[in-house]
């Protein structure tokens, strides 16, 4: 079993639809949880962080984490062909992990006109 | 810019040499990380620093990877003696030390291919 795993996708929406994205990590004791996002040929970038269970809203960005699943979620509402990118799930483990992200696969989303 | 760079950008090499790359961390940022990602997979973790000090090495880091941070400022990795596999791009992320988020700066990454 992967630490962190995604759906691959690819998820396709509408423009101005909601985009749903799922990550589930194995470790239970992880602390931090992101969503990077990364466009073709880029470096990530950070586009949410959550540490408690909930829901954390940004923008038209809302992170929900349910530890007790071991479930974290992105949401992307209003989706824009600009948001068009491969999502990353990250962890950062509990105890000694010097604060190392494990990532996931990433998801693939297209957001067509 | 302020930000994570890293050098070179881009690096072309052939089976078997040498190629060493740079990451300059965010001014102050005391921790520092090295990822690979390969083509449709995530980046993977491969070494951190704080400071000078190497304080975590992954499994993926064979023998041919070494990396320094000589005066805790700047970071180099190298490959020895480099395989088709090594092709990847190699990210650097940096972070301060004394935050209570723990977020990490990725620098643009360098692309590595070996023919």
């Amino acid at each position: 079993q992967k630490e962190v795993e995604q759906n691959s996708g690819p998820l396709s929406v509408p423009e101005g639809a909601i985009a749903s994205l799922n990550c589930t990590y194995s470790d239970r004791v992880s602390q931090s949880f992101f969503w990077y996002r990364q466009y073709s040929g880029k470096s990530p970038e950070l586009i949410m962080s959550i540490y408690s269970n909930g829901d954390k809203e940004d923008g038209r960005f809302t992170a929900q984490l349910n530890k007790a699943s071991q479930y974290v979620s992105l949401l992307i509402r209003d989706s824009q062909p600009s948001d068009s990118a491969t999502y990353l799930c990250a962890v950062i483990a509990g105890g000694t992990s010097y604060g190392k992200l494990t990532f996931g696969q990433g998801t693939i989303l297209t957001v067509h006109p | 810019d302020t930000g994570v760079s890293q050098d070179p950008r881009h690096k072309i090499t052939k089976r078997g040499q040498n190629v060493t790359f740079r990451c300059d961390p965010i001014s102050e940022h005391n921790r520092l990380y090295w990822y690979r990602q390969t083509l449709g997979q995530g980046p993977e973790f491969l070494t951190y620093f704080q400071n000078e000090a190497q304080l975590e090495k992954s499994r993926l880091l064979s023998d041919r990877f070494s990396a320094e941070r000589p005066k805790g400022s700047f970071s180099t990795l190298e490959i020895q003696r480099t395989e088709q596999g090594d092709s990847a791009m190699y990210l650097c992320a940096s972070m301060p030390t004394r935050t209570s988020r723990e977020t990490q700066y990725f620098g643009p990454g360098t692309r590595l291919l070996v023919l």
